[in-house]
Parts: C-alpha cells; structure tokens; sequence
C-alpha cells in the first residue's frame, strides 16, 4: 500500500529553468508534508515543509504548492541550478509526530 | 552536516549472523527514528524511541530489535540475517514528536 507516490523515477531540466517535482498521498489523515534532498552516499537533508492549513510555502528558490482536495503537492524550484541535481522525496506524516511515510523518489538532473 | 552521527558506515557481514548499528542524535534532541531504504525504494520506517520509550513502530522484522539507551543514542541489532536485509539504514532524530527529522548519512549493509 503505496500511500505516497511520486511517479516519475527521474527528470531532466536546463540551467536556469524550472523544476517541477510531483507527488500523490492517500492517506486524507496526513497533515503535514515535506520534501528532502539526497545526494549520493549521504542521508537526506530537509529541504522545505508546508502544513495542510496552507496551500504555498516559499524558501528562497524553493516553493511547495499543496492542493488537498487533489491530494497532491509539487516543489518548484526557480532558477534550477547544476548543485540541484540530486535525489528528492515527498515525505508525509499525521499529527501523531512519528513516523514520516516518504515517496520512492525522483531523481533530478540540472544540465548546465 | 545534520549532526546525527551513524556508524559504520559500511557493514558486510554473512547470512544467519547479527550486527549492531548505531546512532548519535543531534545534541538535545530526544526522537530516534531508524528507516529502512532497499534498492530503488523510498525510505520504510522501522521505529521510534523518544527518551529511552519506544513510542511507535512501523514494518519492522521480530529479527530486528532497537532501544535507546540514557544518554539518547541508539542501536538498532538486527539477527539471523538474510539476503533481503542488504539495505541502506538510516537513523533520524528531532527535538520531540515533531515533523521535521534530520537524517545521518546511512549505513550500508551488505549480507553476502
């Protein structure tokens, strides 16, 4: 039971443009959702987080959009740069502050 | 670096054995998560402690086994090890039942 998904392995974008990662939950008890960055042979960082109460969170060349009536949520990031290629997940958790239910991943490409 | 220290880095080790890994918290945080990432694959919660307390627990083998010992490290000991258990494991740590986890960098085991 695959509650977070993102479906597409991997994405390639230009220097400069924007990146659009996507993720799909199920689980409506979910409240919270971040995403975290991964380079290789090292453990996620977080990258930035959105509460259900909003629909935007921005950080610097960082945005997350929520749509909870969709049950999706999309990273921007403006202007993509080559340091950005890495591994991003969608993670997700309830208000009970455990766990984090985390997507397989998209793999992003910024080609200079 | 996110402050969460995990050791080894790398493990290899035969099937039916046991290990230990560990995992130092970042300084005042009282959560230890571990996770779980096979290849391909989004990160699997294992199990929580908060304060020496096992709080939640996630698919977690009964060959695995964690506890969070006083001064909030951690080990999570995993036995009679199969082929499957080649994973990468990660420990997360956050200041109490919060959302945001901060990852160390993993460490690879390998049963041959």
């Amino acid at each position: 039971d695959q509650q977070v998904k993102q479906n597409s392995p991997s994405l390639s974008v230009q220097e400069g443009r924007i990146s659009i990662l996507n993720c799909d939950y199920t689980n409506s008890m979910f409240d919270y959702f971040l995403w975290y960055k991964k380079y290789p042979a090292e453990g996620p960082t977080f990258l930035i987080s959105i509460s259900s109460i909003k629909d935007k969170n921005e950080d610097g060349r960082f945005t997350v959009f929520l749509n909870k009536s969709a049950k999706h949520l999309s990273l921007h990031i403006v202007p993509s740069q080559p340091g950005d290629s890495a591994v991003y997940f969608c993670a997700a958790s309830d208000d009970s502050g455990s766990r984090l239910t985390f997507g397989e991943g998209t793999q992003l490409t910024v080609n200079p | 670096d996110s402050g969460v220290t995990q050791t080894p880095k790398h493990l290899i080790t035969a099937t039916g054995q046991r290990v230990t890994l560990r995992c130092s918290p970042r300084s005042g945080d009282l959560s230890v998560y571990w996770y779980q990432q096979s290849l391909d694959q989004g990160l699997q919660f294992l199990i929580q402690y908060y304060n020496g307390e096992e709080r939640a627990k996630g698919n977690i083998l009964e060959r695995f086994s964690a506890q969070q010992f006083p001064d909030l490290h951690s080990e999570l000991n995993l036995s009679s090890l199969e082929l499957g258990d080649s994973a990468l494991y990660f420990c997360a740590s956050s200041p109490g039942h919060q959302n945001i986890q901060y990852f160390g960098a993993g460490t690879r085991l390998s049963v041959l």
